[in-house]
């Protein structure tokens, strides 16, 4: 199986802070790799898609980046909204996985 | 628009069976592969099995291998999830999924709790 590593577990940043999580993956999964926000009590958002790509009606503040075994989420300008948990997910074989999940706290 | 409606979830007693059906309206269900994707309490994602559009192929995660059998009704705009011999770890919201091109999952019904305790 395919193994997804994100980091931080954790963040606490402030509103207007660039805040960027990375997620690895044992092998290469080209660009198959999505990212989810997941707030409290509620079902994931799928945010990005072929590691890049901007899912419709998705603020353009949130980014995406990589290939191979190393990828990036980037919110350029943190907002108080984005106060939630972010999954990566790699779905170039089954069976499809999850990064931990990073939750971000926003001051 | 786009709705994923779960029904199903429920307290089982260890060893016990329970199907999940998921309601798909607002788009052409028989178009679309399905997932279902399951979260423990306080837990991060899981996903648990998949079933192309037409019902096959289908896909299980290992800890549902064998326990567990994908079904969906094209005519119905449904999907399944019977499970079978459940397990204390069993206990999870399941979340019915959609899956567009390439294999984004780009909608997530609002999830059904089954807890699995005696």
């Amino acid at each position: 199986d395919i193994q997804m590593t994100q980091s931080p577990s954790t963040l606490s940043a402030s509103v207007g802070d660039r805040v960027t999580i990375t997620c690895r993956a044992s092998q290469s999964i080209n660009s198959w790799l999505a990212w989810y926000q997941q707030r409290p009590g509620k079902a994931p958002n799928l945010l990005i898609y072929q590691a890049s790509s901007l899912e419709s009606d998705v603020p353009f503040r949130f980014s995406g980046s990589g290939s191979g075994t190393e990828f990036t989420l980037t919110i350029s300008t943190l907002q108080a909204d984005d106060s939630a948990t972010y999954y990566c997910q790699q779905y170039f074989d089954f069976p499809w996985t999850f990064g931990q999940g990073t939750k971000v706290e926003v001051k | 628009e786009v709705q994923l409606v779960e029904s199903g979830g429920d307290l089982i007693q260890p060893g016990g069976s329970l199907r999940l059906s998921c309601a798909a309206s607002g788009f052409t269900f028989s178009t679309y592969d399905m997932n279902w994707i399951r979260q423990a309490p306080g837990k991060g994602l899981e996903w648990i099995s998949y079933i192309g559009r037409s019902g096959s192929p289908i896909k299980y995660a290992d800890s549902v291998k064998g326990r567990s059998t994908i079904s969906r009704d094209n005519a119905r705009n449904s999907l399944y999830l019977q499970m079978n011999g459940l397990r204390d770890e069993d206990t999870a919201i399941y979340y019915c999924v959609r899956v567009s091109g390439g294999g984004r999952s780009d909608y997530w019904g609002q999830g059904s709790l089954v807890t699995v305790s005696s």
